[in-house]
This record gives structure tokens, sequence and C-alpha cells, in this order.
């Protein structure tokens, strides 16, 4: 089975671009989470996608923003960036189950991706 | 306010030791808790999982054990190995949001 991919690796932008990032979720998942990991903490929810919706969004504010489609890739995207912005952005597959009620599930994480905003 | 501690940013053990690597939590209605190893340069992979009806649970050399009056778990690794150097997660759940809240890493140096 595939893992979870992510890209660009790498990527350098500069305050007020606009980023996309791109996450192929590990074959079998139907669940995208996105977390954004500061130099030196743990990694922090930004949102999580099913089918094809949001559900649940973390302390961030609407300048991030998401898809998902239908074959559960997903896109993260960041306007207006921030030099606060640079960090490492996970994307995380997990299978929800029949609904996200079905139970706990367990997030498989891609290498990330590195922006830094200058 | 931070939900998940981990209060011990640096561990170094010996390697054939045990490493006990701690976390703490403030929500109770945290019900299911993981543990992910991150090596440099890589995501954080699954090391093992926890839910709030169990104290314990085993993987290999890798023991959880949950102590949910404490609102505290720890991981136990035995014996340690210098390939265990990484640096260890734990997040927590309310399944009911599906929102994982890490800590803040501890980083576990196992000296050869």
């Amino acid at each position: 089975e595939t893992g979870v991919t992510q890209s660009p690796t790498h990527l350098i932008k500069t305050r007020g671009q606009q980023v996309t990032l791109r996450c192929s979720s590990q074959s079998g998942h139907n669940t995208v989470s996105w977390y954004q990991q500061a130099l030196g903490q743990g990694p922090q929810f930004i949102f999580q996608y099913y089918r094809e919706e949001e559900n649940g969004r973390g302390n961030f504010p609407p300048r991030f923003s998401g898809l998902q489609f239908p074959n559960y890739s997903s896109e993260l995207n960041v306007n207006a960036l921030e030099l606060d912005d640079s960090a490492l952005y996970l994307c995380a597959s997990s299978w929800a189950g029949r609904s996200l009620s079905s139970g706990a599930n367990v997030l498989t994480f891609g290498a990330g991706s590195r922006l830094t905003v200058l | 306010d931070q939900q998940v501690k981990q209060n011990s940013p640096s561990l170094s053990v010996q390697e054939g030791r045990i490493s006990i690597l701690n976390c703490d939590y403030t929500n109770s209605m945290f019900d299911y808790f993981l543990w992910y190893k991150k090596y440099p340069a890589e995501g954080p992979t699954f090391l093992i999982s926890i839910s709030s009806i169990k104290d314990k649970n085993e993987d290999g050399r890798f023991t959880v054990f949950l102590n949910k009056s404490a609102k505290h778990l720890s991981l136990h690794i035995v014996p340690s190995q210098p390939g265990d150097s990484a640096v260890y997660f734990c997040a927590a759940s309310d399944t009911g949001t599906y929102k994982y809240i890490f800590g803040t890493g501890t980083r576990l140096k196992v000296l050869a």
C-alpha cells in the first residue's frame, strides 16, 4: 500500500504571497487532516476533511483553507502569508469507517512540506 | 492552554535499559491516545495507541500505560536500542471530535 505523500517538500515564499500544499492520502483512507508544526512544538491541528467537506477546524484564521477531492487527496491553501506561517505542514490520512462516529482512528502522516516565509 | 504536556524535553538512556516517556493531559473528555516517533526530515510514525477503557497496551518492546485518575500516560521502551533515538510525541483525542492534540515532544537519545 502507498503511504501519504506531500508536495512540495520545501518552499520559500515572501510575506503576503499565497501557497498551495498538496497531499495524497494512503490508499484505503477517506479522511485527511492537516497539522502545522512550528519549530520546537508539537503538531497543531488545522482542520480535517471527510467526504470532501471540512469537519472541524483548529485555532487558525480563515486565510487557511483546504479542499478534499473525490480521490481523497487534499490541498491546503494559505493566503496573505505571514512570517509566523513558517513551519512544517503535515498531512495525515485515516480511515473513518462508515461515519466519523464509528470509532477512533490512527493518523498516518506524510513527511511534510516545509514552508519558509521571508 | 496546553491540554497535552510532555514536561521532559529530552531524555538520555543507555542501550539495553528502559526508556520511560511521560505525558500529562488536562481534558477529561480525551478517550483515545497515540504515541508517535519522529525522525528528522520524516513525518511522525505511529507507534502504539490506548483507549480509555484500558490501562495498558503492549506491542513488542513498547508498552503504554494510562492512569485516568491522574490524567497521565507513559510509554515504556524495553530494551532501548540506538535506533529508538528520535522525538516522541503523545497525542490525545476526544473521539467525538476526531481532532488530536499533540504534546511538544520528548527527544530520546539512546547511547550505545
